[in-house]
């Protein structure tokens, strides 16, 4: 079962506007979650996390918000830039019961429009 | 650059034979993972290990799997009699939630792993 799901597989904005990345979580052991970029033949690199104890988080351009009794998080970049274009990753743990293993969503495909 | 490295970046082999794939964490990092990462997939979880201690392995890491962490510092991971399915992306990450309070993994680039 998919316990992490991003529906969307792309996303296309314009430079300077916002982009709106969304997961949504179906295991509510989960209580840390966390986003990655992922430019192709490369690692994913850590973007930003926020704890279940949060509802946001914000670092630079980018900002978390988590909905726990909706099971959805979601991550905003603003202004996008071109440089953001990559796939985003969704991923989520469950701290104390399963030694932090991240389980990741599908992934978002963000390109950003100069 | 202190983060986490693998090596080889890319592996061919064929069918049925055995490959290792090596993984240096970030030097302070107690907890060492391996994932693997199919075209359209995110990363699925295969092992991990805290210090040289393997604590949980997936039920994706088949009897033809082994990884091996012996002085808690790098890790390798075995294939062996290697099948098509096994051609993916196998990607080591590192963390240290005692030492940074955080939970982050810190990814290396990956071995690309192509079986013919």
């Amino acid at each position: 079962d998919q316990q992490v799901k991003q529906n969307s597989p792309s996303l296309s904005v314009q430079e300077g506007r916002i982009s709106i990345l969304n997961c949504d979580y179906t295991n509510s052991m989960f209580d840390y979650f966390l986003w990655y970029k992922k430019y192709p033949a490369e690692g994913p690199t850590f973007l930003i996390s926020i704890s279940s104890i949060k509802d946001k988080n914000e670092d630079g351009r980018f900002t978390v918000f988590l909905n726990k009794s909706a099971k959805h998080l979601s991550l905003h970049i603003v202004p996008s830039q071109p440089g953001d274009s990559a796939v985003y990753f969704c991923a989520a743990s469950a701290r104390e019961t399963s030694g932090s293993r991240l389980t990741f969503g599908e992934g978002t495909q963000l390109t950003v429009n100069p | 650059d202190t983060g986490v490295s693998q090596d080889p970046r890319h592996k061919i082999t064929k069918r049925g034979q055995n490959v290792t794939f090596r993984c240096d964490p970030i030097s302070e990092h107690n907890r060492l993972y391996w994932y693997r990462q199919t075209l359209g997939q995110g990363p699925e979880f295969l092992t991990y290990f805290q210090n040289e201690a393997q604590l949980e392995k997936s039920r994706l890491l088949s009897d033809r799997f082994s990884a091996e962490r012996p002085k808690g510092s790098f890790s390798t991971l075995e294939i062996q009699r290697t099948e098509q399915g096994d051609s993916a992306m196998y990607l080591c990450a590192s963390s240290s939630p005692w030492v940074s309070g955080s939970y982050e993994q810190y990814f290396g680039p990956g071995t690309r792993l192509t079986v013919t």
